[in-house]
């Protein structure tokens, strides 16, 4: 099945600043990545997601990459503000798929 | 509009005891996914229904638990001899539709959790 490895696990940037959050997956046949942002006591929410017959995606603030031969996929997050302090996670599927198989999360705290 | 409630939003429970957990999905969503999150770890798929059916049910851990959505809306998994391991986060989402071949992959609306201890 997918694995999928999510780096850093924490991350600090001071406000303004950019922050960026790498994953790898195994699977080949996955085409579909979408992101996550998950506040304390919430639930997971789409932020960005990306198809593998685009390398690049961007929604004002937040953009992600996508690199299929290396089968790795970036979260970049410009101008850092603190309402961007949350858990981040990717994740990968087939685009008509069911499972999405997560990383492992990655902790983002933006200091004012 | 409300989006995906969950019941109770914690539990806490005894090793070997039965425990129920509540998904209210999204009004007119027709696919249910359940998920179990540990700590510090990514949600993992447990099972997926398309309306009543449980259309993938691959990710369910062992025999002791079961899902059901007997009217196509709301959807309970069932934990049987809760086992102390089976302490986590367990999430509810919801989509429009179903994943289709070719076409822009449903978005997950994820409720808040139920936090589930099992001591």
């Amino acid at each position: 099945g997918e694995n999928v490895e999510q780096h850093p696990s924490t991350l600090s940037v001071q406000e303004g600043d950019s922050a960026v959050i790498k994953c790898t997956y195994s699977d080949s046949a996955s085409n579909y990545f979408p992101w996550y942002k998950q506040e304390l006591g919430k639930g997971p929410q789409l932020i960005i997601d990306i198809r593998s017959n685009v390398g690049e995606k961007k929604d004002q603030r937040i953009a992600v990459t996508l690199n299929k031969t290396a089968k790795h996929f970036s979260l970049h997050i410009t101008e850092t503000q603190p309402e961007d302090s949350a858990v981040y996670f990717c994740a990968a599927s087939l685009i008509n798929g069911n499972q999405f198989y997560f990383g492992t999360g990655t902790s983002l705290t933006v200091i004012p | 509009g409300a989006g995906v409630s969950q019941t109770p939003s914690n539990k806490v429970t005894e090793k070997g005891k039965y425990v129920e957990l509540r998904c209210d999905p999204i009004s007119g969503h027709t696919a249910l996914y359940w998920y179990r999150q540990s700590l510090g770890q990514g949600p993992e798929f447990l099972i997926y229904f398309q309306g009543t059916g449980a259309a993938d049910d691959s990710g369910l851990p062992n025999d002791r638990f079961f899902a059901v959505r007997p009217e196509g809306s709301v959807s309970t998994l069932k934990i049987q001899r809760t086992e102390r391991g089976d302490s986590a986060v367990y999430l509810c989402a919801s989509s429009l539709g179903p994943p289709r071949t070719g076409i822009k992959q449903e978005t997950q609306y994820f409720g808040p959790g139920t936090r589930l201890l099992v001591l």
